[in-house]
């Protein structure tokens, strides 16, 4: 069973800051992918960044970036030049695809990240 | 610009009363996916399916919940009898499955339908 841990419930940035969100898994997949989503206060839930575990580079989508250590089942998420509306619960995830046929999303339990001005 | 819709957005209903819940996946998506959100248990998966079959529904209470996906571009879920231990988001999500490992594997979220059960 895979399992997604984020040990901060709570964290606060100043606007313009960088800031960073941790994430431990564990999967006995090779191949999998590893996801972080925002749920502003309007509930959507929303993509911010996807990485591919066989990937060794990583993944970035503007202000965003992870830090991917394979290894020790980590997923960093870090946002630079914090804004007002990046304040939202993070939740990191993964999920597995082998051979197409188990495509299950875990989530961790998240974030909640507020953004100060 | 593609998107999930659900509807209803928000639903208020008595105890014992049935509710359906719908959601239209991502035009050419092949997977859609059922959520349910709550401040104890966080994001559960309900349900899944693939090219329309269920592909697992074990997380969803099969007493009283079903999932069904009459056609390709609608998802059901429907609670009968509702409780109000059901009162929670749910969230319907889509995706592009393939069989290797280019496939997407990321699953675009529908807005949610907040269920209240009084």
């Amino acid at each position: 069973a895979q399992t997604v841990t984020q040990s901060q419930p709570e964290m606060s940035v100043q606007e313009a800051e960088t800031v960073t969100l941790s994430c431990t898994y564990d999967t006995s997949e090779n191949n999998y992918y590893l996801f972080w989503y925002k749920q502003p206060p309007s509930r959507q839930m929303i993509l911010v960044i996807r990485q591919e575990a066989y990937k060794q580079q990583n993944a970035t989508e503007n202000r965003f970036s992870v830090n991917f250590q394979k290894a020790a089942k980590s997923f960093s998420l870090k946002i630079s030049d914090s804004q007002l509306g990046d304040t939202a619960m993070y939740f990191c995830a993964v999920t597995t695809n082998s051979g197409g046929s188990n495509y299950k999303l875990t989530f961790g339990k998240g974030t909640l990240l507020t953004v100060n001005p | 610009d593609a998107r999930v819709t659900q509807t209803p957005r928000h639903k208020v209903t008595e105890m014992g009363q049935e509710v359906t819940m719908r959601c239209q996946p991502i035009l050419g998506h092949n997977t859609v996916f059922w959520y349910r959100q709550t401040m104890m248990q966080g994001l559960e998966l309900l349900a899944y399916f693939r090219n329309r079959a269920p592909l697992d529904d074990s997380g969803m209470p099969k007493d009283r919940f079903s999932a069904e996906m009459p056609d390709a571009t609608l998802a059901t879920l429907k609670i009968q009898p509702s409780e109000p231990r059901d009162s929670a988001v749910y969230f319907c999500a889509s995706g592009l499955a393939g069989t290797a490992r280019l496939s997407t594997d990321t699953q675009y979220f529908g807005p949610g339908t907040r269920l209240t059960v009084l």
